[in-house]
């Protein structure tokens, strides 16, 4: 079946530097992606989504890239903060399904 | 109010018991889920219910038995698990996806153990 995938599964970064997180998804018919961060013993909390008509999207201190050609999505965080630091899961799903497919995840964390 | 409630934060059981896991939503959110987490790992979807009525179920063992008693809850109801089935349960919410698509919003979850 197809699925959603991270590069990389760790990711370390100084404090106030900006991280880049990358996510490559396979199914071509996904048009809506999600980026979550769910914390130690924490529920996933939402970060921010962009449609399949859009290529970039902002928000406050994170940006999320989506290249359809080459089916990859990445989520950049801005000067990044210990508060930062968590799992962070991209997230597919097709056309009007509301069926979910997460990532693998991604654990940043953020050295002083 | 975004807030996804789930109760008990903690359950322990042993594998003869019967016992059932809440969730709560006051968004008007006509969708809601439950996903199973294990640690280091993904969530994995198990059930969906648009308008109080399941939709999906990902072929989840009969030993969970969900229930949507009205719009604003969500009841999974356990019985005779295994302790592989001890994880993270997940209860979210959403508006229903027709013109559009929504994120679910998530609950704190349910750290069930199974002994």
């Amino acid at each position: 079946g197809e699925s959603v995938g991270l590069h990389l599964p760790t990711l370390s970064v100084q404090e106030g530097d900006n991280s880049i997180i990358n996510c490559a998804y396979s199914n071509s018919a996904s048009d809506y992606f999600i980026w979550y961060k769910q914390e130690s013993g924490k529920g996933p909390q939402f970060i921010i989504d962009i449609r399949s008509n859009m290529d970039k999207r902002q928000g406050q201190r994170v940006t999320v890239l989506l290249n359809k050609t080459v089916k990859h999505l990445s989520l950049q965080i801005a000067a990044t903060q210990p508060g930062d630091s968590a799992v962070y899961f991209c997230a597919e799903t097709p056309g009007s399904a509301r069926q979910l497919t997460f990532g693998s995840g991604t654990q940043l964390t953020v050295l002083p | 109010d975004t807030e996804v409630t789930q109760t008990p934060k903690h359950l322990v059981m042993g594998m003869t018991n019967k016992k059932s896991l809440k969730c709560e939503q006051h968004m008007g959110h006509r969708a809601m889920y439950w996903y199973k987490q294990k640690a280091k790992k993904p969530p994995e979807l198990m059930f969906v219910y648009s308008y109080e009525k399941l939709s999906i179920n990902e072929s989840v063992p009969s030993r969970f038995s969900p229930e949507c008693p009205n719009s604003s809850l969500l009841n999974l109801h356990l019985h005779a698990l295994q302790p592989e089935d001890s994880a993270l349960y997940l209860c979210a919410s959403s508006q229903v996806a027709s013109a559009g698509l929504y994120e679910q919003y998530f609950g704190p979850g349910t750290r069930l153990t199974v002994t």
